[in-house]
């Protein structure tokens, strides 16, 4: 079935370093894919999402690149900050179903040092 | 505008009760899905609605569990009898149609604790 494996946390960096969260997915089909961030306390925000192969999401800084070829979706942000602190979700949208459900992966936490 | 919303925010029942949770999707959205959030199982579906479809109830973990989707926008979530593995945090989300194209939008989330 549909999955994603998503890069155990948790992720500490200090203020303006670099920052890759490692996505990969298995999936039937041709699924759009999604980074969500939870902030503390807060629910579920969508960051970025991309629909097809190649196709590059961005928003506040970070990236992440939907690669058909290795099947990934790796987030990227090039200097992070105190305030990105928070738990990244990769989610697949499943099309094989009809419902177009998400399948998560585990989270990643990322805690920013000043 | 307004975004989904939950209700309650937080619930604390004893072992055996049953608990209803409430959703209100964004206007216009004719998709709903119910996941849930917990320590063990991560994020998992639960439940479908779209339009007058039949749901999608194949994320159900047991038959305590149900839902129902009323003139296609409120939904509630009830589950029976409730045990302590049922504690978790339940999410809805909604989004303008079910496809790829469309992100769902997610709801602050009703913590339940079962005790």
């Amino acid at each position: 079935g549909n999955s994603v494996t998503q890069m155990e946390g948790p992720v500490t960096l200090s203020e303006e370093a670099f920052l890759t969260i490692n996505c990969t997915y298995t999936a039937t089909g041709y699924p759009s894919l999604f980074w969500y961030v939870q902030y503390p306390g807060e629910g579920l925000q969508l960051l970025l999402k991309a629909t097809k192969a190649d196709d590059k999401g961005s928003n506040k800084g970070f990236e992440a690149t939907y690669r058909k070829e290795t099947t990934s979706f790796h987030l990227e942000k090039g200097s992070v900050q105190v305030s990105d602190s928070a738990v990244y979700f990769c989610a697949l949208s499943d099309p094989t179903s009809g419902t177009y459900k998400y399948i998560f992966g585990t989270g990643t936490r990322l805690k920013v040092l000043a | 505008g307004a975004g989904v919303s939950q209700s309650p925010s937080n619930k604390v029942t004893e072992k055996g009760k049953d608990v209803e949770l409430r959703c209100d999707p964004i206007s216009g959205h004719t998709a709903l899905y119910w996941y849930r959030q917990s320590l063990g199982q991560g994020l998992e579906f639960l439940i479908y609605f779209q339009g007058n479809s039949a749901p999608d109830k194949s994320g159900l973990p047991s038959d305590r569990f149900s839902a129902e989707r009323t003139g296609g926008s409120v939904s509630t979530l009830t589950i029976q009898r409730t045990q302590q593995e049922d504690s978790a945090v339940y999410l809805c989300a909604s989004s303008l149609a079910a496809g790829g194209q469309y992100e769902q939008y997610f709801g602050p989330g009703t913590r339940l604790t079962v005790t």
